[in-house]
């Protein structure tokens, strides 16, 4: 079956500016996870998702950060007034009822100039 | 806090030969899963096998087989007969809820 994908697949922006980053889990899952990745690094875990209900949000840099999944599948990355220090990979995420494997997405590279 | 350690940022192996990566771990569950994720250039995360802590049994996936020692809290990973498709960062992960990672080493295979 289809795996985890996630769009854009890159994307520059210029100091400031929205963006919005989607994630299409794998269908059937019930949990979806949001990473950020710096160059160099191991994933960070941002937020979680057990279908439509934001369970952690914890991992989130600040305020600027945003994710909601409104109708348990599909998840949106909202980032406001983008900086510099945004500039990683997200990646998406998603796995059966936890405890389980999750399943990755491509990421999605995020330039910010 | 949970935490994982890779002490070995970079390691090398010449084609068709065995290669072990290292990972540590702490927590103070008894219960936990854990994870060595293969990261290729294409920064796809894809996972290359899993361990159940309650399981004594090393888990072994073809050509990869893992080492866990639950009371080391050590979870090391062998390839064996390298390939050169091998080559890329190697990520180990414990699973609390979230994943949480390791810093990485990069694989480098050698023809």
């Amino acid at each position: 079956g289809a795996g985890v994908s996630q769009s854009p697949r890159y994307k520059v922006a210029k100091r400031g500016q929205d963006v919005a980053l989607r994630c299409d889990p794998i269908s059937g899952h019930v949990s979806l996870f949001w990473y950020q990745q710096a160059l160099g690094q191991g994933p960070e875990f941002l937020t979680y998702f057990q279908n439509e209900a934001q369970l952690d949000k914890s991992g989130l840099p600040s305020d600027r950060f945003f994710a909601e999944r409104p109708e348990g599948s599909v998840s949106t990355l909202k980032i406001q007034r983008t900086q510099q220090e945004d500039s990683a990979v997200y990646l998406c995420a998603s796995s059966p009822p936890m405890p389980d494997t999750q399943y990755f997405g491509p990421g999605t590279r995020l330039t910010v100039l | 806090a949970q935490t994982v350690t890779q002490s070995q940022p970079e390691m090398s192996v010449q084609e068709a030969e065995t290669v072990t990566l290292s990972c540590t771990y702490d927590t103070s569950e008894s219960d936990y899963y854990l994870f060595w994720y293969k990261q290729p250039p294409s920064r796809q995360m894809i996972l290359v096998i899993r361990q159940e802590a309650y399981k004594q049994q090393n888990a072994t996936e073809n050509r990869f087989s893992v080492n866990f020692q639950k009371a080391a809290k050590s979870f090391s990973l062998k390839i064996s007969d390298s390939q050169l498709g091998d080559a890329a960062m190697y990520f180990c992960a414990y699973l609390a809820g979230k994943l949480i990672f390791g810093q990485g080493t990069e694989l480098s295979v050698k023809p």
